[in-house]
């Protein structure tokens, strides 16, 4: 079993419909990783939270300790927010992190 | 925010040769660099972590006299890839974090390694 599991694994919706992506995982964490990554690559980090709820922008990210579980939302979504949004969690040494499958989202316009 | 930097951003090299990744922090102090890697389709698995001034401590399965890892200053590692094979091509990501282990990690853009 993954340490770290995300649903769905693709996901294409039309302009303007709210977003949601989950992430579920094993083990006990000190914070969760909401991670963006673009088809060249490149890995934006969009959230790092360990309790509550966080807001940035038509980002909304939140996460259940108790329940081991975090959702990523977007509101409003737009093309440009087409990417893979990836789930990561403290595991490794030094919190090194343990990444989900990501979730390839699709927005069309 | 703070950037990280990678160099270079893609290379291509004969079998049997070393290749070096460099990742920089540029606005902060890393004390703390961690190393990635991503097979296509694949995820992001943790190769090393690495602290300034200290030996970088390698997850299991990753061959730590391959893949050297060098983390002198609180600015800068460097990863080498000695004697690359085919089988190391992959896509190369570092991030950085500072001196607080809540500190977020500040990705890298990452480095594309072909070896032919």
């Amino acid at each position: 079993k993954n340490e770290v599991e995300q649903s769905p694994q693709n996901l294409t919706a039309q302009e303007g419909e709210f977003i949601t992506i989950n992430c579920s995982y094993s083990v006990g964490i000190s914070a969760l990783h909401w991670l963006q990554q673009h088809p060249g690559g490149g890995i934006v980090s969009l959230f790092m939270l360990s309790s509550g709820k966080k807001k940035h922008g038509r980002l909304i990210a939140t996460i259940n300790i108790q329940e081991k579980h975090s959702s990523l939302h977007i509101t409003a979504s737009h093309p440009r927010d087409s990417a893979v949004y990836i789930c990561a969690v403290p595991l490794g040494g030094a919190d090194g992190l343990t990444f989900g499958k990501g979730t390839h989202l699709i927005i069309q316009p | 925010g703070a950037v990280v930097s990678q160099h270079p951003s893609w290379v291509i090299c004969k079998s049997g040769t070393s290749v070096k990744i460099e990742c920089r922090s540029l606005d902060f102090q890393a004390t703390t660099m961690f190393w990635y890697r991503q097979f296509p389709k694949q995820s992001l698995m943790l190769m090393a972590t690495s602290n300034e001034g200290s030996k970088a401590t390698y997850e299991q399965g990753v061959e730590k006299d391959k893949f050297l890892i060098n983390h002198a200053s609180l600015t800068l590692s460097t990863l080498t890839v000695t004697s690359a094979h085919p089988e190391d091509s992959s896509f190369y990501i570092c991030s950085a974090r500072g001196q607080g282990l809540q500190d977020t990690q500040y990705f890298g853009p990452g480095t594309r390694l072909t070896v032919l």
